[in-house]
């Protein structure tokens, strides 16, 4: 069975730090781009970012270009975001799903809230 | 970027009757090797998105097959025959021909008259 854990998300302050994990299992998480999409409360879809299988090739939505980093670590079936220089409108569940060559999305995890706020 | 509009924006339906959810593209959504990339999702109250359609017309397995998709180019349908009551929810469109971004649609929020 296919599954994606979601991790680390939580309050933090403008300005500041926060890394996501995300835990695959069920599936050859190395033959999959992975991505990030997130949810603003009461809000629709945005995706935010995605890396090829082999981390070669990473591309942002431009709102968070310079900001966020997508990783991943295949030896540990682990997708990562390290978000840097959060804004208020960096408040979302964060969701991760599996990406090509999935057609997009067949799988999603069940998310995690960052809240960013003084 | 591609802007991804659906209408109507709320849809209340009478249980057993059909709904039907438009999503139009702001360019065609057909890609260099003929696959036009628009898949459409479902956001149960509480829950994480679900895929119910990838490439227009392909239910995803465990989907019903009262929810339908259709459309060409860049005008798309989402169409459920009988709504029942674990329908409601929001529903997503979104492609993935011109990318990046992905880019999704508003979403429609379906609900129960």
């Amino acid at each position: 069975e296919v599954q994606l854990v979601e991790s680390g998300g939580g309050l933090v302050q403008p300005g500041g730090s926060l890394r996501l994990s995300c835990a695959a299992s069920g599936f050859t998480f190395n033959s999959y781009w992975m991505s990030w999409v997130r949810q603003a409360p009461g809000k629709g879809l945005e995706w935010v970012a995605n890396i090829k299988q082999d981390g070669s090739e990473k591309h942002y939505v431009d709102s968070v270009k310079g900001r966020f980093t997508i990783s991943r670590d295949n030896a540990k079936n682990s997708l990562y975001l390290q978000m840097n220089s959060l804004r208020a409108e960096d408040t979302a569940v964060y969701y991760c799903a599996r990406d090509w060559p999935a057609d997009r999305f067949d799988y999603w995890g069940q998310g995690t809230l960052v809240t960013v706020s003084s | 970027d591609v802007v991804m509009t659906q209408s109507p924006l709320s849809l209340p339906v009478t249980l057993g009757q059909p709904a039907s959810i438009s999503c139009r593209s702001s360019q065609r959504l057909v890609f260099s090797d003929g696959i036009t990339y628009l898949n459409w999702f479902q956001q149960r109250p509480g829950q994480s998105p679900r895929r119910l359609i990838y490439k227009v017309s392909n239910r995803d397995s465990g989907v019903p097959d009262r929810f339908s998709g259709s459309g060409s180019g860049s005008d798309f349908t989402l169409k459920i025959s009988r709504v029942e009551a674990e329908d409601v929810g929001v529903y997503y469109c979104m492609q993935a021909t011109h990318w990046p971004p992905y880019t999704f649609g508003q979403g429609t929020k379906l609900e129960i008259k």
